[in-house]
């Protein structure tokens, strides 16, 4: 079974500063992708960021960078220049089988303090 | 615009009565799947469709029942056999062989 773990229940971190989530996760499989969602108060799930297995470079969006270490299965989360709009819940997720098998994590609840 | 809409955004439900929950897409993915979220959890499937009148039971199907009879609809009904059925239920489709899911708002579902 494919599981993932997020060990963090819980994070804060300072405006303005920097923040790193933990994932990990257990497959048997090659090809697979993994994401972060997060969910603000109003409990919208937003993409924030998605990884290729097979990429080996790590993917950044604009803050949000991730450090993709496939033989370790870690799947880490860096937020830079933290503010106050990225208080929310976030879940790492697993997908394998073209949207067949989507695995979520426990999540990690972030505040950001100003 | 294109999305995923579910409704009502709040239920109640009195104990020993079925209630449907509704979800629309209008995006032409083929995939679509329930998943219920607990305080302090993740999100837990419950059922998945990827063509229409077909589908599968995810990890917590028991007390659950869907249908897919149009592809842009996929209604879950929460029946009297689910014994804890107060939670946050949330819909998310995508199209076959694209990997991002696209989440409606939710509905909070509770028994009184």
């Amino acid at each position: 079974a494919q599981t993932v773990t997020q060990s963090q229940p819980e994070m804060s971190v300072q405006e303005a500063e920097t923040v790193t989530l933990s994932c990990t996760y257990d497959t048997s499989e090659n090809n697979y992708y993994l994401f972060w969602y997060k969910q603000p108060p109003s409990r919208q799930m937003i993409l924030v960021i998605r990884q290729e297995a097979y990429k080996q470079q790590n993917a950044t969006e604009n803050r949000f960078s991730v450090n993709f270490q496939k033989a370790a299965k870690s799947f880490s989360l860096k937020i830079s220049d933290s503010q106050l709009g990225d208080t929310a819940m976030y879940f790492c997720a697993f997908e394998y089988g073209y949207g067949q098998n989507f695995v979520f994590g426990p999540g990690t609840r972030l505040s950001v303090l100003p | 615009d294109g999305g995923i809409t579910q409704s009502p955004k709040y239920l109640f439900r009195k104990e020993g009565q079925n209630v449907t929950l509704s979800c629309e897409q209008n995006l032409n993915h083929d995939a679509m799947y329930w998943y219920r979220q607990d305080p302090g959890q993740g999100l837990r499937l419950i059922y998945y469709s990827q063509i229409v009148n077909d589908f599968q039971k995810g990890d917590i199907a028991e007390g659950y029942s869907v249908s897919r009879e149009k592809k842009e609809s996929f209604p879950l009904t929460v029946t009297s056999a689910q014994k804890n059925p107060t939670a946050f239920y949330l819909c998310a489709s995508f199209k076959t062989g694209n990997t991002e899911a696209f989440f409606g708002q939710g509905t909070r579902l509770t028994v009184v």
